[in-house]
């Protein structure tokens, strides 16, 4: 079965940092994955996937990943995080039937 | 334009209640989804849906429905509703395929069950 992890519950940056939160995965077959920002009492939004192909992949609001293939990880990052980044995240798999999620980090950006 | 909307918003409701929470797209997109989410965030997929298939995940109790008048809408009925099924539940759709294809999210339906 096709899965996520997100090893981290919390993450903490200073606003200005820069900002990882991080993502493995367990696929069979090549994976699709992406990632969904939430924030409060709203529903997920898309922010990128990785298809095939570049193994850095851009995506919206100056968020990026990096995909690992040797280390089955797929890292969210961003050079300098912005208050309003503070947010839930979740990194997802999906194959041609359903898209499966991690558990989700909080990322608090502090002033 | 909203692309994914669900009505209602808050649903307060008591035991053993039946109801419906309706779904909509704009998106011209061919699949849709249902989706809880719990009091810790953790989201679970409950239905996927398209003209073609219904494919329903096991854990998911019969006394949820999945219901589907057109390809733009996909409610949810739930009958005799319990106290665990307190969460919100999201709405989603997508261009169908190899799975490549992202979701977008309806803002939500926050039940509550007393």
């Amino acid at each position: 079965a096709q899965s996520v992890a997100q090893p981290e519950d919390q993450v903490n940056v200073a606003e200005g940092n820069p900002l990882t939160v991080k993502c493995t995965y367990s696929v069979s077959g090549n994976p699709y994955l992406f990632w969904y920002v939430q924030y409060p009492n709203r529903g997920l939004q898309f922010l990128l996937k990785y298809i095939t192909g570049d193994n850095l992949v851009k995506g919206s609001y100056g968020f990026e990943a990096e995909f690992n293939k040797s280390q089955t990880s797929f890292h969210l990052k961003k050079p300098s995080a912005l208050v309003s980044d503070s947010a839930l995240y979740f990194c997802a798999v999906r194959d041609y039937r359903d898209m499966r999620f991690g558990a989700g980090t909080r990322l608090t950006v502090k002033p | 334009d909203t692309a994914v909307s669900q009505t209602p918003k808050y649903l307060v409701t008591q035991m053993g209640n039946d109801k419906s929470i309706k779904c909509e797209q704009n998106l011209g997109h061919d699949t849709m989804y249902w989706y809880k989410q719990d009091s810790k965030k953790f989201l679970k997929i409950m239905f996927s849906y398209n003209n073609k298939e219904l494919i329903i995940n096991e854990t998911v109790p019969n006394r949820f429905s999945p219901k589907s008048p057109d390809k733009a809408h996909l409610n949810l009925h739930i009958n005799s509703l319990e106290l665990g099924d307190s969460a919100v539940y999201f709405c989603a759709s997508s261009r169908s395929g190899r799975g490549t294809y992202e979701q977008y999210f309806g803002p939500g339906t926050r039940l509550t069950v007393t």
